[in-house]
């Protein structure tokens, strides 16, 4: 594809559940990011993957954040026990390498959830 | 610690130009980058700045001075469409796992 495509766009769910959200990066872009954006806020990093490293996971706000990353390609962002507060924009970012300006992070358009 | 500074809101007239600053303290610097992002959308990138000095694309220009801890963005002859929020990022590693966003200024263009 053209660019970082994200799914679902929209996610309203109750509290207390499990939700998947999915992002697939630029074809060829090794690293990929994970940030969460609260309504009139800036953006919280949560999540970084380059390559097949390990991934820097400093960013996740609590355990029932994790994220997984196959290689170079889609990344899921899963939240388990969804809370209230978890309702935010969650978007994903993928740049071509880490160095210099060819890290411009392109991103992706978010995905919306809603935690009833 | 690492911080990163923005006025929260500006406004200015359509056909103006308008000087977004940023100031930054932070545990590393390997460049500083400034996106746009319209209410709803996701950030686009505007500029890159890793050396001090001005950088200009077009209507927009960016300037940094590392000594500073400092950077600003310009927009000239403002138009409507430049209503939005603009973030200011630092990659404190170079490697790309420590990019640090702003809280980003509104800015609000008026006719």
């Amino acid at each position: 594809g053209a660019g970082v495509s994200q799914s679902p766009s929209n996610k309203v769910t109750e509290k207390g559940k499990d939700v998947e959200l999915r992002c697939d990066p630029i074809s060829g872009h090794t690293a990929l990011y994970w940030y969460r954006q609260r309504l009139g806020q800036g953006l919280e990093f949560l999540i970084y993957f380059q390559g097949n490293s390990a991934p820097d996971k400093s960013g996740l706000p609590s355990d029932r954040f994790s994220a997984e990353r196959t290689g170079e390609s889609v990344s899921t962002l899963t939240i388990q026990r969804t809370q209230q507060e978890d309702s935010a924009v969650y978007l994903c970012a993928s740049s071509l390498t880490t160095s210099g300006g060819d890290n411009e992070q392109f991103f992706g358009p978010g995905t919306r959830l809603t935690v009833l | 610690g690492q911080n990163i500074d923005q006025p929260t809101e500006m406004t200015a007239t359509e056909g103006a130009i308008v000087q977004i600053n940023c100031t930054y303290q932070t545990s590393g610097f390997n460049g500083l980058f400034w996106y746009q992002q319209h209410a709803g959308e996701a950030p686009t990138f505007l500029s890159y700045n890793v050396l001090d000095g001005l950088e200009e694309k077009g209507r927009f220009s960016s300037f940094l001075s590392r000594s500073k801890g400092y950077s600003y963005l310009l927009l000239k002859e403002l138009q409507m469409k430049d209503s939005a929020s603009y973030l200011c990022a630092v990659d404190e590693s170079g490697y790309g796992q420590n990019f640090v966003f702003g809280p980003g200024t509104r800015l609000s263009v008026l006719p």
